[in-house]
C-alpha cells in the first residue's frame, strides 16, 4: 500500500465522450504525476503537477488536462475520448520534484473505450 | 533524456539471487538511477534509487558502476512473488521530475 488512491478502477466510456479520474496523493505528498500505460508497453508520462500548478508535459494532446486541488489531489480530464484512449492511467505522488524523491503508484484506473 | 538498456526478459529459481542488468551510457552526473517493478498491471512500486554509490534497502541491493554507465539490481532471495517486469530508469535532473519507463525485464521466479 503506498497511500495513493485512484478511483475509478474501471471504466467504460464511449468514442467522443469525455472522462474524468482521480487521484488522492500520499499524505503530505505535493506533486502528482498522470501516466498512462497502453497494453504491453511502460507507463507514459503525461503531466505533472507541482503546488497546483502544471510543471511539466509529455506529448499529449490538449484534450489531455489536469488539475490540482488544496489538498494536492488531482483530476485527470480527457476530453472527445478515442479508442487509442483505452490504457492503465496512473497516478504518482511525491514530496516535491526533486530527482531523489521517491514517486509511489496508485493501482490505476483501467479506462476503455468503445 | 537518457536512455537505458535492459534484457527483454530473465529467470531466476526461487531462493537464488536475482541479477537485474541495466545499462545507461549516456547518464549526465546529476541524474539518478531508479528502479521500479510492475506486477501483472498494478501499479509501479518503487524498489531503490541511487545516484553513485550502491545502495541497500530491505527489498533490493543497487550497484552502480564507478563510471556510472550501467547498474545491477540485486533481489538476494527471490520468491515467487518477485515475478513482475522490472524498469530500470534515469531520472533527469532538470524540469518536471518525470519517470521514462522503458520496456524493462521480464523477470520469472521459478520453483
Amino acid at each position: 500500500e503506498t497511500g495513493v488512491t485512484q478511483s475509478p478502477t474501471h471504466l467504460i466510456k464511449t468514442r467522443g465522450q469525455q472522462v474524468t479520474l482521480r487521484c488522492s496523493s500520499q499524505s503530505g505528498h505535493n506533486t502528482v504525476s498522470w501516466y498512462q500505460q497502453a497494453l504491453g508497453q511502460g507507463p507514459q508520462f503525461i503531466f505533472q503537477y507541482y503546488r497546483e500548478e502544471e510543471n511539466g508535459r509529455g506529448n499529449f494532446p490538449p484534450r489531455f488536462s489536469g488539475l490540482q486541488f488544496p489538498n494536492y489531489s488531482s483530476e485527470l480530464n480527457v476530453n472527445a475520448l478515442e479508442l487509442d484512449d483505452s490504457a492503465l492511467y496512473l497516478c504518482a505522488s511525491s514530496l516535491g520534484g526533486g530527482p531523489n524523491t521517491e514517486a509511489f503508484f496508485g493501482q490505476g484506473t483501467r479506462l476503455t473505450v468503445v | 533524456d537518457a536512455k537505458t538498456t535492459q534484457p527483454t526478459s530473465m529467470d531466476c529459481a526461487e531462493g537464488r539471487a536475482a541479477n537485474l542488468p541495466c545499462n545507461h551510457s549516456t547518464i549526465s552526473g546529476n541524474e539518478y538511477v531508479y528502479w521500479y517493478r510492475q506486477i501483472h498491471s498494478q501499479g509501479p512500486q518503487y524498489i531503490i534509487h541511487g545516484l553513485k554509490n550502491n545502495e541497500t534497502n530491505e527489498m533490493a541491493s543497487l550497484i552502480i558502476t564507478e563510471d556510472r554507465k550501467s547498474s545491477t539490481l540485486i533481489l538476494p532471495h527471490a520468491t515467487l512473488r518477485d515475478t513482475a517486469v522490472y524498469y530500470c530508469i534515469v531520472r533527469v535532473a532538470q524540469g518536471a521530475q518525470k519517470l521514462v519507463f522503458g520496456q524493462g525485464t521480464r523477470l520469472t521466479i521459478n520453483p
